[in-house]
């Protein structure tokens, strides 16, 4: 079975001030990806960042970076310079293959509400 | 571009009617899922399929039956709604791309109340 554990329920940031959302998980599988949504009060699911886990390289997507700790099964996210837009869910989440079957599992992190504070 | 197209995107049951939620996706994707939120949690996996004619069980099937007779559609249906189905539910689609991995999109969301 394969778990993803985000500790924060909750978390609230000065607008401009850097925030770092933690997450880990487990799986037994070595081909995986990761990824980071954000889910604002539409509920529309909005992909933030996507790391594989045979990169090394930590992903960055402009205001968005990931710190990929592969052996401590940590990804964490951080958002620099925040912006009142980024209040929203975020949820992690996990990606293997079944490989007998060919498909994929995913299976979130529980989520961490991101308020930014004007 | 449509993406994943999810209809109704609101629907309040009776406890014991049937219903069924619509997606259809024009990207041409083997893979589609369904997902169900909870308050409190994160997205958890219903069913899925990695082509037409192939479906398989998630993380909570009951109550729910899919079928996939053609790549573009993967309706979910209720056979009988209860109250503890009431959530939001999410269809995704995904391609896993040899040079850019898998890319996953997901619908608006459909919100269903059981009273």
């Amino acid at each position: 079975a394969q778990t993803v554990t985000q500790s924060q329920p909750e978390m609230s940031v000065q607008e401009a001030e850097t925030v770092t959302l933690s997450c880990t998980y487990d799986t037994s599988e070595n081909n995986y990806y990761l990824f980071w949504y954000k889910q604002p009060p539409s509920r529309q699911m909005i992909l933030v960042i996507r790391q594989e886990a045979y990169k090394q390289q930590n992903a960055t997507e402009n205001r968005f970076s990931v710190n990929f700790q592969k052996a401590a099964k940590s990804f964490s996210l951080k958002i620099s310079d925040s912006q009142l837009g980024d209040t929203a869910m975020y949820f992690c989440a996990l990606l293997t293959y079944i490989t007998n079957f060919g498909n994929e599992k995913l299976t979130f992190g529980t989520g961490t509400r991101l308020t930014i504070i004007p | 571009n449509a993406g994943v197209t999810q209809t109704p995107k609101f629907q309040v049951l009776k406890t014991g009617q049937s219903m069924t939620l619509q997606c259809a996706q024009d990207m041409n994707h083997e893979y589609m899922s369904w997902y169900r939120q909870d308050p409190g949690m994160g997205l958890r996996l219903i069913h899925y399929s990695v082509g037409a004619g192939i479906t398989d069980q998630g993380e909570v099937p009951n109550g729910y039956n899919v079928s996939r007779s053609t790549t573009e559609d993967f309706p979910l249906r209720l056979l009988s709604a209860a109250p503890s189905q009431t959530s939001v539910y999410f269809c995704a689609s995904s391609y896993r791309d040899g040079t850019t991995g898998n890319t996953i999109y997901f619908g608006e969301g459909s919100w269903l109340t059981v009273v």
